[in-house]
């Protein structure tokens, strides 16, 4: 069964705007989160992550914010480039230190120029 | 340059015959895994490895072997692949718990493999 869940199959952004990419998880012991970003023929590259202690975390461009007692957290990224366009994915782990990542299914987001 | 590569790139095979993946990473890490990616499954653990000689199953661990006899190297085999193992594979590599973001995995380039 999924724990990690990305029910936007994709996504398309305006240049300039903002990118909201969401992520639900149904594991509770979840205690960190992060965000991977992969291009085409490419391996998954670390974008963000968030600590279950915090609700947001920001890093330039890109938010991540976490609410747990809804067990969501969503990506912000803005404002969109065209670089930006790629697959991304939401993962949990469940132990601080632990490195078993759990991911979801991925949302490729496309930034039309 | 710190990364993790990962041979071949692309394999095409017959079901039956035995293959390996190989990967190799130059960071020093002391966690390794492997990981397969499928349309409307994301990525799922294969397995992993806490150092050498230390392996242990992930989420869809059958039909797949591994080994850990250098820190460095972390091979995937199949005995005997399957159509069903048609995927493409990640090798990742990361250090173990401390300093934050300690779980940020380092993911190689990616194996395409069809099994026919």
């Amino acid at each position: 069964d999924q724990q990690v869940k990305q029910n936007s199959p994709s996504l398309s952004v305006q240049e300039g705007r903002i990118s909201i990419l969401n992520c639900d998880y149904t594991n509770s012991m979840f205690d960190y989160f992060l965000w991977y970003k992969k291009y085409p023929a490419e391996g998954p590259t670390f974008l963000i992550s968030i600590s279950s202690i915090k609700d947001k975390n920001e890093d330039g461009r890109f938010t991540v914010f976490l609410n747990k007692s809804a067990k969501h957290l969503s990506l912000h990224i803005v404002p969109s480039q065209p670089g930006d366009s790629a697959v991304y994915f939401c993962a949990a782990v469940e132990g601080t230190g632990a490195n078993n990542l759990f991911f979801g299914t991925g949302t490729r987001l496309t930034v039309i120029p | 340059e710190a990364q993790v590569t990962q041979n071949p790139r692309y394999l095409i095979t017959v079901t039956g015959k035995k293959l390996t993946v190989t990967c190799s990473q130059n960071m020093n890490h002391e966690y390794m895994s492997w990981y397969r990616q499928d349309p409307g499954l994301g990525l799922r653990q294969i397995y992993y490895s806490m150092n050498v000689e230390v392996t242990d199953k992930g989420d869809v661990p059958e039909g797949y072997k591994v080994s850990r006899k250098e820190k460095r190297n972390f091979p995937l085999i199949l005995e005997s692949p399957s159509p069903n193992q048609t995927s493409l594979y990640f090798c990742a590599s990361s250090r173990p718990g401390g300093r934050p973001p300690y779980n940020e995995q380092f993911f190689g380039p990616g194996t395409r493999l069809t099994v026919l």
